[in-house]
């Protein structure tokens, strides 16, 4: 089964309003969470690393203001989209790390449709 | 973390061995090789990952070369279902400081009748 689950698996919002997105680790603790974004037929980016306990690292180019997140807790990172616009349409994946075996397991995916 | 190199697709017979290369020459000692799979519209599934030596799993085997510089991904018998987006990854472990997966544009594989 799934060891780390993604919700919603896809959302439709009209544009101006904010999307949340949640990544939980299901049966290990994950003190570091990263957040994807792939546009069709393209292969993924990476978006920022979330740190528990800590702020979100960001990669160059993305706006921490517009892409939120917050690693609360151990098994939980979740990612707001603020003020969503057509160009944020987009399959939005978290992954996390099992520092048990070194393994990186991925969420299923977030399709958002900004209209 | 070191870039890889992959062929942007392959086809493979149903029932027959799929054997998926990658390049990455510049990998550093503390580097793992991971491979990882995308079916459409889905995230990543994990396939296996190696250090020096070759392993198997359930899923395919990892070959890495004595030099580390290439390793090949051997799935023993494809299906229709291994119709995928296949990404190979070079990075340091965990304990070794680094987390970040960086993907390319990976190998389209198409498994056919």
């Amino acid at each position: 089964g799934a060891v780390v689950s993604q919700h919603p698996s896809w959302v439709i919002c009209k544009s101006g309003t904010s999307v949340k997105i949640e990544c939980r680790s299901l049966d290990f603790q994950a003190t570091t969470m990263f957040w994807y974004r792939q546009f069709p037929k393209q292969s993924l980016m990476l978006m920022a690393t979330s740190n528990e306990g800590s702020k979100a690292t960001y990669e160059q180019g993305v706006e921490k203001d517009k892409f939120l997140i917050n690693h609360a807790s151990l098994t939980l990172s979740t990612l707001t989209v603020t003020s969503a616009h057509p160009e944020d349409s987009s399959f939005y994946i978290c992954s996390a790390i099992n520092r048990d075996n070194e393994k990186l397991f991925f969420g299923s995916g977030t399709q958002l449709s900004v209209l | 973390d070191a870039k890889t190199t992959q062929p942007p697709s392959m086809d493979c017979a149903e029932g027959r061995a799929a054997n998926l290369p990658c390049n990455h020459s510049t990998i550093s000692g503390n580097e793992y090789v991971y491979w990882y799979r995308q079916i459409h519209s889905q995230g990543p599934q994990y396939i296996i990952h190696g250090l020096k030596n070759n392993e198997t799993n359930e899923m395919a085997s990892l070959i890495i070369t004595e030099d580390r510089k290439s390793s090949t991904l051997i799935l023993p018998h494809a299906t229709l279902r291994d119709t995928a987006v296949y990404y190979c990854i070079v990075r340091v472990g965990v304990t070794g400081g680094g987390n970040k997966l960086t993907f390319g544009t990976g190998t389209q594989l198409k498994v056919e009748l």
